[in-house]
């Protein structure tokens, strides 16, 4: 079955350590996201990758770094600048086709609790 | 910039009633709009969109229609089940952008919603 997996489910790290969120997928898509959702609220986007070797800044970028080596990977280093990292963290991949049309799908979560 | 405001949770029915979730939205051209459901402690999946003014949605018995005149996309369902209890999320994706944005989705801040028997 083809999705998007993310690891670990939960996570804790100790203050100011840095930690690596794990997402892959096997949709063969070329678009990638990060976003980070915290209760109550909406998601924010964190990074972005449209393609291979290449990704952008989100709303809420700092504190965070992204590499997109392999088009089936791009996984997410929470830096120990971020000031406040505990929240639950969300992959997701888009379909190819007219941008702007074409949906989102998502993994399911990576709850980060920093102690 | 883009924005969607979605009516404040939670929203509590019981079994059989009718829902709606109220979304609008501000975007600078013309967006593709969608609905995603969360169910606790998972991810987003997709409940339905509309990619033009009029389009309808539908999906598992929701549906919402692009109002372009009224800037709305309003969820309905005309009998909640207890399985339906989630959180709703509204999101815009606007290809007429800036460069950059366009394949980026705007969500508004979720509704809960809890179905009681």
């Amino acid at each position: 079955d083809g999705g998007i997996t993310q690891s670990p489910k939960y996570l804790f790290r100790k203050e100011g350590q840095n930690v690596t969120l794990s997402c892959e997928q096997n949709l063969n898509h070329d678009a990638m996201y990060w976003y980070r959702q915290d209760p109550g609220q909406g998601l924010r986007l964190i990074y972005y990758s449209q393609i291979v070797n290449d990704f952008q800044k989100g709303d809420i970028a700092e504190g965070y770094s992204v590499s997109r080596e392999k088009k089936e990977s791009f996984p997410l280093t929470v830096t120990s600048a971020q000031k406040n990292p505990t929240a639950f963290y969300l992959c997701a991949s888009r379909t190819p086709g007219r941008v702007g049309h074409n949906e989102q799908f998502f993994g399911p979560g990576t709850r980060l609790t920093v102690l | 910039g883009d924005s969607v405001t979605q009516m404040e949770g939670p929203v509590t029915l019981s079994e059989e009633a009718f829902l709606t979730i109220n979304c609008t939205y501000t975007a600078t051209g013309y967006p593709s709009l969608f609905w995603y459901v969360q169910y606790p402690g998972e991810g987003l999946q997709l409940l339905l969109k509309a990619t033009k003014a009029d389009d309808k949605g539908s999906n598992k018995g929701f549906e919402a229609t692009y109002r372009k005149e009224t800037t709305s996309f309003h969820l309905e369902k005309g009998s909640v089940q207890v399985s339906d209890s989630a959180v709703y999320f509204c999101a815009l994706s606007d290809p007429w952008g800036s460069t950059g944005t366009a394949s980026k989705l705007t969500f508004g801040t979720g509704t809960r919603l809890q179905v009681t028997l």
